[in-house]
């Protein structure tokens, strides 16, 4: 079964400029995930989509990052106008089951973009 | 809010050498808790985890123990090797409802033969 797939895996542009992030989840996973992980730092959830719903987006700084999840499958992630503290790893992640559930449904993640910005 | 403190590293060790990460939480309730593991240039992989008090959870042999009175969960393991080198995260999901994940900042380990 192929994983959480991402791409591009580095990114680097200079600040001011638009840069978007792209993942494909695992088939069949509802729910999916975009997180920020900045340097020595754990992974912080931007926003959770089940299906193509935008259900938790209460962190993302909607003033220049966009995200979509057309037809409930792929995502894109979007900042623009970069800035230099955009600089970190985005993270994407699928897990199989939809909110509301009592139990923790795994989230598997994919190996990230790297972004920096100059 | 929830909260997860781990001790910092990196950790050095040799290998067949004793590995613990310690790890402890802040959250209401009662929430599930977690280690994940980052192998240089992959996602993370969830290593194991434990739901309620006193569970253990296990995996490659790596355990972890639920320890509700010390709102711990400290990563173990009896014999490293060198391919356990990888960022270790500990991590708890909210209880209630839709179960948000708060990770820790991570505890690079590196092995030495």
């Amino acid at each position: 079964e192929a994983g959480v797939v991402q791409s591009p895996r580095y990114k680097i542009i200079e600040k001011k400029q638009p840069v978007a992030f792209w993942c494909n989840p695992i088939s069949g996973h509802n729910t999916l995930y975009w997180y920020r992980q900045n340097l020595g730092q754990g992974p912080e959830l931007l926003i959770r989509y089940e299906n193509e719903e935008a259900v938790d987006d209460s962190q993302l700084p909607k003033d220049r990052f966009s995200a979509e999840r057309l037809k409930g499958v792929d995502s894109t992630l979007k900042i623009q106008p970069a800035e230099l503290g955009d600089s970190a790893v985005y993270l994407c992640a699928s897990s199989p089951e939809a909110s509301g559930r009592s139990m923790y449904n795994e989230q598997f993640f994919g190996p990230g973009t790297r972004l920096t910005v100059l | 809010g929830d909260s997860v403190t781990q001790m910092e590293g990196p950790v050095t060790l040799s290998e067949e050498a004793c590995l613990t990460i310690n790890c402890t939480y802040t959250a209401t309730g009662y929430p599930s808790l977690f280690w994940y593991v980052q192998y240089p240039g992959e996602g993370l992989q969830l290593l194991l985890k434990a739901t309620k008090a006193d569970d253990k959870g296990s995996n490659k042999g790596f355990e972890a123990t639920y320890r509700k009175e010390t709102t711990s969960f400290h990563l173990e393991k009896g014999s490293v090797q060198v391919s356990d080198s990888a960022v270790y995260f500990c991590a708890l999901a909210s209880s209630g409802g839709y179960q948000k994940v708060t990770f820790g900042t991570g505890t690079k380990l590196q092995v030495i033969p």
